[in-house]
């Protein structure tokens, strides 16, 4: 079976910092990988997906990027944070059928 | 389009039944459900599938109403465990590699 790191677990950081989240996955191959974010109390909103190495698909215009440097590596990336980017951000994973499963999560409060 | 779950929020007694309803203005092809703890990540509950037969066990099952495009998650002699926040996301194709649109969630609260 498979498992999904991601890191970090928790993160502060202040308007206009950058921003790196890593998210990696064990266990399979060739994986579709998915960054969400959920605000406080809120749904799911899917931010990127990938179906294979450097293949990125963008749900939302914002100022993150996302990129997928290997197989089984999902990072997620902003050059200049904002308030509103402060959530929970999830990564998930599908492989091989139609069932998505979903990391630990990191929460970042942008203050 | 993003399913519809109702009701939005629930309160219940240890042991007492509820439903979970999630609706959508297209054809579906998949149906999802998660169920989400304070805090935590979504975790996986079942999935079910256009023509596939309703899933579950014997407290927590669901089904799937092509016709009405509708799902609906049942949780029998609900537990105190069962609290937290259900989605439901949906594909509207078979293709695997098709995006989930989840619905904004059934917060459910058990109480003792």
């Amino acid at each position: 079976s498979q498992t999904i790191h991601q890191w970090p677990a928790t993160l502060v950081q202040p308007v206009g910092s950058p921003l790196s989240l890593e998210c990696t996955v064990e266990g399979t191959s060739n994986p579709n990988l998915y960054w969400y974010r959920q605000a406080a109390g809120r749904g799911l909103q899917l931010l990127f997906y990938s179906v294979g190495i450097g293949q990125i698909s963008s749900e939302v215009p914002q100022n993150l990027s996302a990129s997928r440097p290997q197989d089984r590596q999902f990072i997620l990336s902003s050059k200049k944070l904002l308030l509103s980017d402060s959530g929970f951000y999830l990564c998930a994973v599908s492989r091989g059928s139609y069932e998505q499963y979903f990391g630990p999560g990191t929460r970042l409060t942008v203050t | 389009q993003q399913p519809v779950q109702s009701p939005q929020a629930v309160i219940l007694r240890e042991g007492e039944d509820a439903v979970i309803n999630c609706s959508s203005s297209k054809a579906l092809y998949s149906v999802h459900w998660y169920r989400q703890k304070h805090g935590e990540a979504p975790v996986f509950l079942m999935i079910l599938l256009k023509g596939g037969e309703q899933k579950g066990h014997e407290k927590i099952s669901a089904s799937f109403n092509e016709k009405k495009q509708q799902s609906s998650l049942y949780l029998t002699a609900s537990q105190l465990s069962y609290s937290g926040t259900y989605f439901c996301g949906s594909t509207s194709t078979m293709n695997r590699d098709d995006k989930i649109i989840f619905g904004k969630g059934t917060r459910l609260h058990i109480l003792p």
